[in-house]
């Protein structure tokens, strides 16, 4: 059984660019969220997204998007992207909302120059 | 806002050691508290999940506790090993889902 994957692993891109990471949640996983880990930090809530829909929404801007596929993947797109915005981004899947434990990917490694 | 902290940052120990990590949050209205473990440039890897009913989980060597009132909640790792060097992280659900900064243990061979 593969868990949660993520493509790419690794990008560079420049300021000003717009970025689509994506993520394929561990079989029988309906519910996708997405995270923001800078260096040296814990991960940041983005967003998460059931049933194709965004459910919630941690403290981020709205060129952080999302989008959840009827096979229940996910993209995570970044527009207009900032040095700022360099960091690990993590997926995590999990089975309904709530009381579930979560199941992360190896995460996207973003660089912005 | 639900805040999420974690002391102590670093720790270093010998091998055999049994050790606590201690993670406190402000918010007492949680669904659930869960333990990590990231292993550096990768993803994390869930140890134990104690839900809000709960008091404490364990998973072989490891014993997590939970006291929603107080708001903390520790790890407690027996019988240290060199692989047991990870940062640990514990995050909190409530509307969202909200991480501390971590702590990074460090096990003397």
């Amino acid at each position: 059984d593969a868990g949660v994957t993520q493509s790419p692993t690794h990008l560079i891109k420049t300021r000003g660019q717009q970025v689509t990471l994506r993520c394929s949640p561990k079989s029988g996983h309906d519910t996708v969220s997405w995270y923001q880990q800078a260096l040296g930090q814990g991960p940041q809530f983005i967003f998460q997204y059931y049933e194709e829909e965004e459910r919630q929404r941690g403290n981020f801007p709205d060129r952080f998007s999302g989008h959840q596929f009827p096979n229940y993947s996910s993209e995570l797109n970044v527009n207009a992207l900032l040095l700022g915005d360099s960091a690990l981004y993590l997926c995590a899947s999990s089975k309904d909302w709530a009381q579930e434990t979560q199941y992360f990917g190896p995460g996207t490694r973003l660089l912005v120059l | 806002k639900q805040e999420v902290t974690q002391i102590p940052a670093a720790l270093s120990v010998p091998e055999g050691e049994n050790l606590v990590l201690n993670c406190s949050f402000t918010d007492s209205a949680i669904y659930n508290l869960q333990w990590f473990r990231q292993d550096p440039g990768k993803g994390l890897t869930s140890l134990l999940l104690i839900q809000s009913s709960q008091r404490e989980q364990t998973s072989g060597r490891l014993n997590a506790s939970l006291d929603k009132s107080s708001g903390r909640s520790t790890l407690y790792i027996a019988a240290s090993q060199p692989g047991d060097s990870a940062t640990y992280l514990c995050a909190v659900e409530s509307n969202q889902f909200y991480f501390g900064t971590g702590t990074s243990l460090t096990v003397i061979p």
